[in-house]
């Protein structure tokens, strides 16, 4: 079965400072990835996604993603952070070609510190 | 915004009652789903609908039903809640041709 790691339960960066979340999974062929974001009390909000091509894209907010088939990962990356990015993100996967059947991770806390 | 609302947002309910929880879209999509949130799981799928009266099983189904006897409206029934069933429940859509799921706001329901 297809499983979808965020190694980090919770990460705190200053607000200007780059940003990278992890995100592996396990998966024999390529599947279609997806970053989303949740705010406090709110559902999700897709942020970006990879379906095939440039293993580099951009989403909303300043967000970007790249794909690394050789280490199964699909990290997200934001130059720098501003307090209002504080949220949790998930990483999903679909196998299914249609996104049918998204496999969520358990998501990352971000804190913004001022 | 996908035109998704669910109601109730929030329910407290007594274990061993029945609950349905519905999701309604105004877009005409034909897949919904209904997932559950909870603290170190992240979302997980309960039901997902492919059209009227077309429904399958996703990762957490016992317990739950759902039923989708019109495009607009997927509900997702609790026959004799438990308290592990407190959870935060997310409906979502899947835009034709985008391959992308769309959320709604979400329902807050606790079992006590």
């Amino acid at each position: 079965a297809q499983s979808v790691t965020q190694p980090d339960i919770h990460i705190t960066v200053s607000e200007g400072a780059s940003l990278e979340l992890r995100c592996n999974y396990s998966y024999g062929a390529t599947p279609y990835l997806f970053w989303y974001v949740q705010s406090p009390g709110q559902g999700l909000q897709l942020l970006l996604k990879y379906f095939s091509g440039d293993t580099l894209v951009q989403g909303i907010k300043g967000f970007e993603a790249e794909f690394k088939r050789s280490q199964s990962s699909f990290n997200l990356r934001k130059p720098s952070v501003h307090w209002s990015d504080a949220a949790e993100y998930f990483c999903a996967v679909d196998n299914t070609g249609t996104a049918s059947k998204l496999t969520f991770g358990t998501g990352t806390r971000l804190q913004v510190t001022l | 915004d996908a035109g998704i609302t669910q109601s109730p947002r929030h329910k407290v309910t007594e274990t061993g009652t029945p609950v349905t929880l519905r999701c309604h879209q105004t877009e005409n999509h034909r897949y919904m789903y209904w997932y559950r949130q909870d603290p170190g799981h992240g979302l997980r799928l309960i039901h997902y609908s492919y059209g009227v009266k077309d429904t399958d099983k996703g990762e957490v189904s016992d317990g739950y039903s759902v039923s989708r006897s019109k495009t607009e409206d997927f509900l997702l029934t609790l026959e004799s809640a438990t308290s592990s069933q407190t959870s935060v429940y997310f409906c979502a859509i899947t835009r034709a041709g985008s391959y992308e799921q769309y959320f709604g706001p979400g329902t807050r329901l606790t079992v006590t």
